[in-house]
């Protein structure tokens, strides 16, 4: 039972041009959500993340917004560039669970020069 | 200050040998997660541990694997028996508290069982 799903494996995007990664959830405990960027043979590197209680988060290029109603959350790049290639993975966690993560399958952003 | 070392980086065993994976975390980080990454898969929590103690081990499967993280020395994962399914990439993480989520993670050890 998948309760973190990234639907598109890839998506490329123009140099300039806004990225946008989507990532839905099923589980309704989930309160905190992350975004990870891994490059090949490296390990996750943390992102950007938001609480439930907010239904966005920015830092610099990188904007997370987040719907509760339809538990979806997108990941917004702009403007992309050539070095946001990589693998990004939505993961979430529910209060008591150890602050385990639950990742999502990933999608590989190829950001074209 | 270095960050989450694990090793090694790359590990070949044969079907039957046991597999010891290392992960030292950062500085003042007392808190460890290991995750499991199946080809085409994402990150699969395995336990998680605190010094002498292990915390949560909901993802680990029953048989063959254990972890530890001794008061001194890095954590270890250990999978005794190894078969062709172990084969994966095994991250650790570390954060300095239970309550830090976006906690950083090593470079992966990746096992492969021949």
């Amino acid at each position: 039972d998948q309760q973190v799903k990234q639907n598109s494996p890839s998506l490329s995007v123009q140099e300039g041009r806004i990225s946008i990664l989507n990532c839905d959830y099923t589980n309704s405990m989930f309160d905190y959500f992350l975004w990870y960027k891994k490059y090949p043979a490296e390990g996750p590197t943390f992102l950007i993340s938001i609480s439930s209680i907010k239904d966005k988060n920015e830092d610099g290029r990188f904007t997370v917004f987040l719907n509760k109603s339809a538990k979806h959350l997108s990941l917004h790049i702009v403007p992309s560039q050539p070095g946001d290639s990589a693998v990004y993975f939505c993961a979430a966690s529910a209060p008591g669970s150890a602050r385990q993560l639950t990742f999502g399958s990933g999608t590989q952003l190829t950001v074209l020069p | 200050n270095a960050g989450v070392m694990q090793n090694p980086r790359h590990l070949v065993r044969r079907r039957g040998q046991e597999a010891r994976l290392r992960c030292s975390p950062m500085k003042g980080h007392s808190h460890v997660y290991w995750y499991r990454q199946l080809p085409e898969e994402g990150l699969k929590f395995m336990v998680y541990l605190q010094k002498e103690n292990i915390i949560d081990e909901s993802g680990m499967p029953k048989e063959r694997f254990s972890a530890e993280f001794p008061k001194e020395g890095p954590s270890i994962l250990r999978i005794q028996q190894v078969v062709r399914g172990d084969s994966a990439a095994y991250f650790c993480a570390s954060s300095p508290g239970s309550q830090n989520y976006g906690y950083t993670f090593g470079s992966g050890t990746r096992l492969t069982v021949v």
